[in-house]
């Protein structure tokens, strides 16, 4: 079992709908978690971090933590084509604070 | 905003050649990280550096590689004799905290090209 898994994509998501992003994680120690974006050829760029259950916002942005199902997801509300990226999951390993990344989930919206 | 600056954008180098790859990392962060990607592959850990020595490592960072901080704002990693597979984008992060509990913020990265 891979440590952090995403889905890959790509997802395609009307503009203006809810793009929804998922992550799941096999540490059960993990205590904090974040949601990067990446555009082709550039770098992470953080969106959201959340360290406890429930649900976080940030303007369009929803992080969403379920520890006792060990899986995070990242809602985007009124998807614009801007937000057409590549989503990164990224979790501590709570043994050595390293941080474990998904493969990352290709999301595409369509205007 | 603060943020973490990596040089040079992009380094072509023959193989075999030794690379030194650059950043300066947020002001006031403790923490200090090398990551590298592959072109369409996943973001690979390399190293953590804190309080001037290496904190973790991975299988990746093998005798080739090494980084310092040579003063107190320059954070570098050098590959001593590169391969052709060392061709990655290299990101350079920081963090005020450990990665339990402070984000790592990004540079723009290092696209290295070995021929």
């Amino acid at each position: 079992q891979k440590e952090v898994e995403q889905n890959s994509g790509p997802l395609s998501v009307p503009e203006g709908a809810i793009a929804s992003l998922n992550c799941t994680y096999s540490d059960r120690g993990s205590q904090s978690f974040f949601w990067y974006r990446q555009y082709s050829g550039k770098s992470p760029e953080l969106i959201m971090s959340i360290y406890s259950n429930g649900d976080k916002e940030d303007g369009r942005f929803t992080a969403q933590l379920n520890k006792a199902s060990q899986y995070v997801s990242l809602l985007i509300r009124d998807s614009q084509p801007s937000d057409s990226a590549t989503y990164l999951c990224a979790v501590n390993r709570w043994s050595n604070y390293q941080l474990i990344w998904g493969a990352g989930t290709k999301l595409i919206i369509k205007p | 905003e603060p943020e973490v600056t990596q040089t040079p954008s992009h380094q072509v180098t023959q193989m075999g050649q030794e690379v030194i790859l650059r950043c300066v990392p947020i002001s006031n962060h403790l923490y200090f990280y090398w990551y590298r990607q592959i072109l369409g592959q996943k973001v690979e850990f390399l190293v953590s550096f804190y309080n001037n020595e290496i904190s973790e490592k991975s299988e990746i960072f093998d005798d080739q590689f090494s980084v310092e901080r040579p003063d107190g704002s320059n954070f570098t990693l050098k590959i001593r004799s590169t391969k052709l597979e060392d061709s990655a984008m290299y990101f350079c992060a920081s963090s005020e905290g450990d990665a339990n509990n402070s984000p790592l913020h990004f540079g723009n990265g290092t696209r290295l090209t070995v021929t």
